[in-house]
């Protein structure tokens, strides 16, 4: 089963960019991952579908301000001109078939 | 539009039945497209899968609720539910009804989340 591993917690300025990460476990390095917002008192939202290849699927209605890249075993999320509805959880999401697991989620604070 | 709506008691007492249902409309639960899950976050803690189902009655549970979980559907009344038994103060959450796309395999929509709390 493959693990995924996030950084707790990011911060950054109104107007700039952040690039949030996601690790996938050895032997996990080519899975497709889907990234989350979850911001406090809503329910989650999905962002994007991301693999190697680049992004497959951008969630519906979700600005081009989110994007996503990858590097070997890495996946980021990186948000530019950051705005304060921004400020929320981020999740990483991979699967073994019907299998599922998240990252611990990254608490992004836009200052 | 679709909705997914979660149901059921707030309030479980521990070494009860956590007991909850989620309400499909705006789209079909009987397709082979998509299929269904339960998602939970503790407070302070991450995301948790739970398990999903599809309306083959296909199912999987997350390792971690193997022994005490159970997840099974209505089709004629568009919901699936979740059973969590004997439930414990670890328990409390905010538990998710989620769709999960075929062929890509991603979570790619949620419900509101309901808190369920476990306490005497």
């Amino acid at each position: 089963q493959p693990v995924l591993t996030q950084s707790s917690s990011a911060s950054a300025s109104l107007g700039s960019s952040v690039k949030l990460t996601c690790t996938l476990s050895s032997g996990h390095s080519s899975n497709v991952i889907a990234w989350h917002q979850h911001q406090p008192g809503k329910a989650p939202r999905f962002l994007m579908l991301f693999g190697g290849g680049g992004t497959y699927v951008q969630g519906s209605g979700v600005p081009d301000r989110f994007s996503g890249s990858s590097s070997g075993a890495d996946r980021y999320l990186t948000i530019s001109n950051l705005q304060s509805e921004d400020e929320a959880d981020y999740y990483c999401e991979t699967w073994d078939g019907y299998t599922r697991v998240f990252g611990g989620g990254a608490k992004l604070t836009v200052l | 539009q679709l909705q997914v709506q979660e149901s059921g008691p707030r309030l479980v007492r521990p070494s009860e039945n956590l007991s909850l249902t989620c309400t499909v409309s705006g789209g079909s639960i009987s397709t082979s497209k998509y299929y269904w899950g339960w998602i939970r976050r503790p407070p302070g803690k991450g995301l948790e899968w739970i398990g999903n189902i599809d309306y083959k009655r296909t199912i999987e549970y997350g390792p971690s609720f193997k022994s005490r979980v159970t997840i099974s559907m209505d089709t004629s009344k568009s919901q699936f539910s979740l059973s969590l038994s004997p439930a414990t103060a670890a328990d409390t959450a905010v538990y998710f009804c989620v769709r999960h796309v075929y062929g890509t395999w991603q979570t790619d929509y949620w419900g509101q989340g309901t808190l369920v709390t476990v306490s005497s």
